[in-house]
């Protein structure tokens, strides 16, 4: 079965630049979008990355993402780090079946 | 503006059959997809299903089959997640949310369902 691993908690100062990655356990994770879901407590999940790199209108462009097929590895950078920035983060993807997979979700803490 | 409103709350016994809602608005509904996603008491999102309202085409993630049924009104811009008999580990809180394609990422979110099994 297709995972995606994600680290499960990262924490950074704010103003630094933080990323989180999400590792894909097989195939190529470029052969299907990735994308960042961001989760605050006691709210439901939004979106800030679709499509691998693309914002959604709303999303401060201090959030990015990325794919290195090198290392069968997404990732999403959040620079000029806030305090509002705190939250849980999930990617996402599909396996070759077209199934979705979440990644188990990383917290971010900024201290 | 896009939203999805879901329905609200649900408080039920084991055994009993549930059905949630989700409501599109602000954009053609039969033209997206609309997919399920749960999250037990303080764990991380898990893929149940998708569904195109435009010819009720739903893939279920193999985790789910058999467990739910994903229907939708395309008359009323109506997404369902169905149970027929509730378990105590159903409870969760329920996620629709809205995709231009089967196996592309979500857009916009509801606000939730938080369905709560117990005796």
């Amino acid at each position: 079965n297709f995972m995606l691993t994600q680290p499960h908690s990262v924490s950074e100062s704010p103003g630094k630049t933080v990323t989180i990655s999400c590792t894909g356990s097989s195939g190529s994770i470029a052969s299907n979008y990735v994308q960042w879901y961001q989760q605050r407590p006691g709210s439901a999940p939004t979106t800030v990355i679709y499509e691998d790199n693309q914002r959604p209108s709303g999303v401060p462009d201090r959030f990015s993402g990325s794919i290195d097929s090198s290392s069968n590895s997404a990732s999403l950078t959040i620079s000029g780090l806030k305090t509002e920035d705190e939250a849980d983060y999930y990617c996402q993807s599909y396996d070759s079946s077209n199934q979705g997979v979440f990644g188990g979700g990383t917290k971010l803490t900024v201290l | 503006e896009v939203q999805l409103v879901q329905s609200g709350a649900e408080v039920k016994k084991p055994g009993e059959s549930l059905k949630i809602s989700c409501k599109g608005s602000g954009y053609s509904f039969t033209s997206y997809w609309i997919g399920w996603v749960r999250q037990m008491p303080g764990k991380g999102l898990e893929w149940m299903g998708i569904i195109y309202p435009g010819d009720s085409d739903t893939r279920y993630s193999p985790s789910f089959q058999g467990q739910v049924t994903i229907s939708a009104d395309k008359s009323i811009s109506t997404a369902y997640l169905q149970w027929s008999s509730l378990k105590a580990s159903d409870t969760a809180m329920y996620y629709c949310a809205r995709s231009p394609g089967a196996a592309w990422g979500y857009n916009y979110w509801g606000q939730g369902t938080l369905v709560t099994v117990s005796s």
